[in-house]
């Protein structure tokens, strides 16, 4: 099965603090992905990545940036962290090489936002 | 404007019996659907899933029915087990179309618990 490591597993800020989440994918897929889940809103995409250097906004991109400097890390930073941005978020890679409908998901990182 | 809709928030089934989950979509370039199952703590997990040239697609106790002229899709778990009692999510792709954006269309979810 396909692997992907999310760091940290759990974290708990401030308001207005910078916080940064990386994704780490040892399938060397091109695409990778960044959703939030929060209750009553089931996934949503945040950013995504086609390529190193290459990366595109989601559906609910505002407030977070991405980077992609290397195949296997996809960062996804909130420069100034707010209470709305308190979720679990979840790195997603494709189940298969190329680009395909499923993927496959990391485990979460967990952000309290106080 | 959601394109991807999970009406029920949440659905209790006896054990044994047959779980039916619904999900209603609005934009027509979608082309492939797909199923994911969530436990608390995890990440979701593909459970089964259906390309647009299909009506039904079954693995094991799971089949998934699309139905294009009304834009639905139902899973379908029998017989229902405990283990089954989880977070269901429909999900939507048009990347075959080119019609949407990258990345997969999700609903909010169906909390399905079987009762023993």
């Amino acid at each position: 099965d396909a692997g992907i490591t999310q760091s940290p597993r759990h974290k708990v800020t401030e308001t207005g603090t910078p916080v940064t989440l990386r994704c780490h994918q040892t399938e060397n897929h091109r695409y990778m992905y960044w959703y939030r889940q929060d209750p009553g809103h089931g996934l949503r995409l945040i950013h995504y990545s086609y390529g190193v250097k290459d990366t595109d906004k989601g559906e609910v991109s505002d407030g977070y940036s991405v980077s992609r400097s290397k195949t296997e890390d996809f960062l996804l930073t909130l420069e100034s962290a707010t209470s709305s941005q308190t979720s679990v978020y979840f790195c997603a890679i494709p189940r298969y090489q190329g680009r395909t409908g499923e993927l496959f998901f990391g485990e979460g990182s967990r952000l309290t936002v106080l | 404007d959601q394109q991807v809709k999970q009406n029920s928030p949440s659905l209790s089934v006896q054990e044994g019996r047959i779980s039916i989950l619904n999900c209603d979509y609005t934009n027509s370039m979608f082309d492939y659907f797909l199923w994911y199952k969530k436990y608390p703590a995890e990440g979701p997990t593909f459970l089964i899933s259906i390309s647009s040239i299909k009506d039904k697609n079954e693995d094991g106790r799971f089949t998934v029915f699309l139905n294009k002229s009304a834009k639905h899709l139902s899973l379908h778990i029998v017989p229902s087990q405990p283990g089954d009692s989880a977070v269901y999510f429909c999900a939507a792709s048009a990347l075959g179309t080119g019609g949407g954006a990258d990345g997969l269309t999700f609903g909010k979810g169906t909390h399905l618990i079987i009762q023993p």
